[in-house]
């Protein structure tokens, strides 16, 4: 079965810092990948995807992550951080085809420091 | 613009008491999901549906009950056996087969407080 570990609970990052959140998955074959934010209160929005090609991604508010298959990781990286990025990050991913479900991590909670 | 509405934004509900919580969306997505948030758990799967008339059971079910008569909606309804129903109720829709990856788009979410 899949499985997402996200190791950090919680990571806090001063104002314009780089800022890199780890997650790590279980899959035999090469999985769909993606990053989701999450603002207090509110549903998730979708930052990027991986599911083929060029290993590094690039998505929106300034994020990317990079696909590393030797080290069945999918990090998230920000080469600086902004206060308004202070959010609750899920990694998540599926096998694709027929199989609907997505198989999430257990978050990442963000705070920006002044 | 197109989305996902989920209604209402808090709930308050009397033990004993069923509960339906309202998810439409009008993205023409054939699959909807349902999840349950905590606090430290992540997203769990309660249920999902792929087409119309046609819903699984995800992880966590026990306590809860779906329907899909229309390809827009998908309500959930947190019955009085479900233990603990207190958290935050996430839906969510994709495009099914079409797109192999299956990206998911969010509501924003139902809180559920049982008094």
């Amino acid at each position: 079965a899949q499985s997402v570990t996200q190791p950090d609970i919680h990571i806090t990052v001063s104002e314009g810092a780089s800022l890199e959140l780890r997650c790590n998955y279980s899959y035999g074959a090469t999985p769909y990948l993606f990053w989701y934010v999450q603002s207090p209160g509110q549903g998730l929005q979708l930052l990027l995807k991986y599911f083929s090609g060029d290993t590094l991604v690039q998505g929106i508010k300034g994020f990317e992550a990079e696909f590393k298959r030797s080290q069945s990781s999918f990090n998230l990286r920000k080469p600086s951080v902004h206060w308004s990025d202070a959010a609750e990050y899920f990694c998540a991913t599926n096998s694709g085809g027929s199989n609907y479900k997505l198989t999430f991590g257990k978050g990442t909670l963000l705070t920006v420091n002044p | 613009d197109g989305g996902i509405t989920q209604s209402p934004k808090y709930l308050f509900r009397k033990e004993g008491q069923n509960v339906t919580l309202s998810c439409e969306q009008n993205l023409n997505h054939d699959a909807m999901y349902w999840y349950r948030q905590d606090p430290g758990q992540g997203l769990r799967l309660i249920y999902y549906s792929q087409i119309v008339n046609d819903f699984q059971k995800g992880d966590i079910a026990e306590g809860y009950s779906v329907s899909r008569e229309k390809k827009e909606s998908f309500p959930l309804t947190v019955t009085s056996a479900q233990k603990n129903p207190t958290a935050f109720y996430l839906c969510a829709s994709s495009m099914g087969q079409v797109v192999r990856y299956n990206e998911q788009f969010f509501g924003p979410g139902t809180r559920l407080t049982v008094l």
